[in-house]
């Protein structure tokens, strides 16, 4: 057990809706970060949060954005779903000097 | 530019064999070398690291060679078994930005019985 939740498990979206994916982590896992994995390749770095800022993007446009919360809870928030944005979305957060992923989300845009 | 390059994309072993998956990486600012292993429908899940100070890392069937010059490292898995089938992913981070990890394009691995 990694301690990093995610819901929900499965989403279907139609193209141009918003989406909210939620992440939970343990106490004193105080920097999460998302990750997006399409199909057959490795997870790409979207953006991570140190105690509710966002400290560090990859290359994503601004219709993905976050939260984090006291609760060690987070959000990733999409904007404008597009086609291409079917994928695995994977949380995860640090403790000490490992980082620990949830068991992801996994979007459906149509 | 993919920052971490991995190889082979598949690999099929007889159980008992070594599988053996290749890393490289670019940057050399990166001091931190994970690798995991993904089932379908599952989060990655850590299964060994290491960092440049040292050349080799062993826990049980695993073991991690690591080549700071040129800048290679690998996954070398002892004794496979069936159940050792899934995707493996190697990584790189830098220790000051330590949650931005680059990822390889994954090894599916399949373990014959």
């Amino acid at each position: 057990e990694t301690g990093v939740t995610q819901s929900p498990t499965h989403l279907i979206k139609t193209r141009g809706q918003q989406v909210t994916l939620r992440c939970s982590s343990q106490s004193g896992h105080n920097t999460v970060s998302w990750y997006q994995q399409a199909l057959g390749q490795g997870p790409q770095f979207i953006f991570q949060y140190y105690r509710e800022e966002e400290n560090g993007r990859g290359n994503f446009p601004p219709r993905f954005s976050g939260l984090q919360f006291p609760n060690y809870s987070s959000e990733l928030n999409v904007n404008a779903l597009e086609l291409d944005d079917s994928a695995l979305y994977l949380c995860a957060s640090r403790l000490g000097d490992t980082q620990y992923f949830g068991p992801g989300t996994r979007l459906t845009v149509l | 530019q993919q920052q971490v390059k991995q190889s082979p994309q598949s690999l099929i072993v007889q159980k008992g064999g070594i599988s053996i998956i290749n890393c490289a990486y670019e940057n050399t600012a990166f001091d931190y070398f994970p690798w995991y292993q993904q089932f379908p429908g599952k989060g990655p899940a850590l299964l060994i690291a290491i960092r440049p100070d040292v050349s080799e890392k062993k826990e049980g069937r695993f073991t991690i060679s690591f080549n700071k010059s040129a800048k290679q490292f690998s996954l070398h898995i002892m004794d496979s078994q069936p159940g050792d089938s899934a995707t493996y992913f190697c990584a790189a981070s830098n220790w000051n930005n330590f949650n931005k990890f680059y990822f390889g394009s994954g090894t599916k691995l399949n373990v014959k019985p």
